[in-house]
């Protein structure tokens, strides 16, 4: 069974990066028509796309995010990664990782649990 | 950006009796080349992720209960829960996957009467 898990720091500094981390078992990341995506859901706020990937390394961002955000897949490691640069009090969330079935404009049949993310000096 | 508005907010219902949530969309959903509506339906429980109910506005995932119905196309979508049960009190969103930004609403918080 597909299980996906986020991996990162609890606490990131104002102007500092956010990373994050998402290792999938259960299946490669490799599968040709999965994508692989980030969603953010601010506390006690409903839920927000930031971006999916597929292994080949091709990228969808949401352009409310996109010049701040990076996204990678590391196949041997089986696992994807976020970057947020130039953080704020508003990125403060519970960001999880899920799988993309669909292609780029998907939607997302397998979540992580979500790691809370506060963005506090 | 299609923009999603889910209504209500929230509701109470009384155990057993039927639950509905409104979702439209700012642009038809409809794909014309495959016949699909390309929207989707998500519970969301405290403390845990949301879990995708229902594909293509009407298809149930495996393992959803068939209390569970999604129904609408183009811009005008329904989930309907047709018998409440306690375990059903969470968060429901819904979805657009026809393009990128991928947009949820709202949310509609589903309580027991």
């Amino acid at each position: 069974q597909l299980q996906l898990q986020e991996s990162g720091p609890g606490v990131v500094k104002p102007s500092e990066t956010l990373s994050l981390t998402c290792s999938v078992s259960g299946g490669s990341i490799r599968s040709s028509n999965s994508y692989w995506g980030w969603i953010r859901q601010p506390p006690g706020k409903g839920l927000e796309w930031i971006d999916n990937v597929h292994y080949s390394g091709s990228t969808n961002y949401n352009p409310s995010l996109k010049s701040r955000v990076t996204m990678s897949v590391d196949t041997s490691k089986n696992h994807f990664s976020l970057r947020l640069y130039s953080v704020t009090a508003a990125d403060t969330a519970v960001y999880f990782c899920a799988r993309a079935r669909g292609g780029p404009a998907a939607l997302f049949d397998q979540w992580g649990q979500g790691i809370l993310v506060t963005v506090s000096s | 950006d299609i923009v999603m508005t889910q209504s209500p907010g929230s509701l109470a219902v009384s155990l057993g009796e039927r639950a509905t949530i409104n979702c439209k969309s700012s642009r038809s959903l409809f794909y014309n080349t495959d016949n699909k509506n390309y929207l989707a339906w998500y519970q969301q429980k405290p403390g845990q992720p949301p879990k995708l109910l229902i594909s293509w506005a009407s298809t149930r995932e495996f393992g959803v209960p068939d209390r569970f119905r999604g129904s609408g196309s183009g811009t005008d979508f329904t989930l309907t829960i047709s018998s409440l049960q306690a375990e059903d009190v969470a968060v429901y969103y819904c979805q657009q996957c026809y393009d990128t930004p991928l947009t949820f609403g709202g949310g509609t918080k589903v309580e027991i009467k």
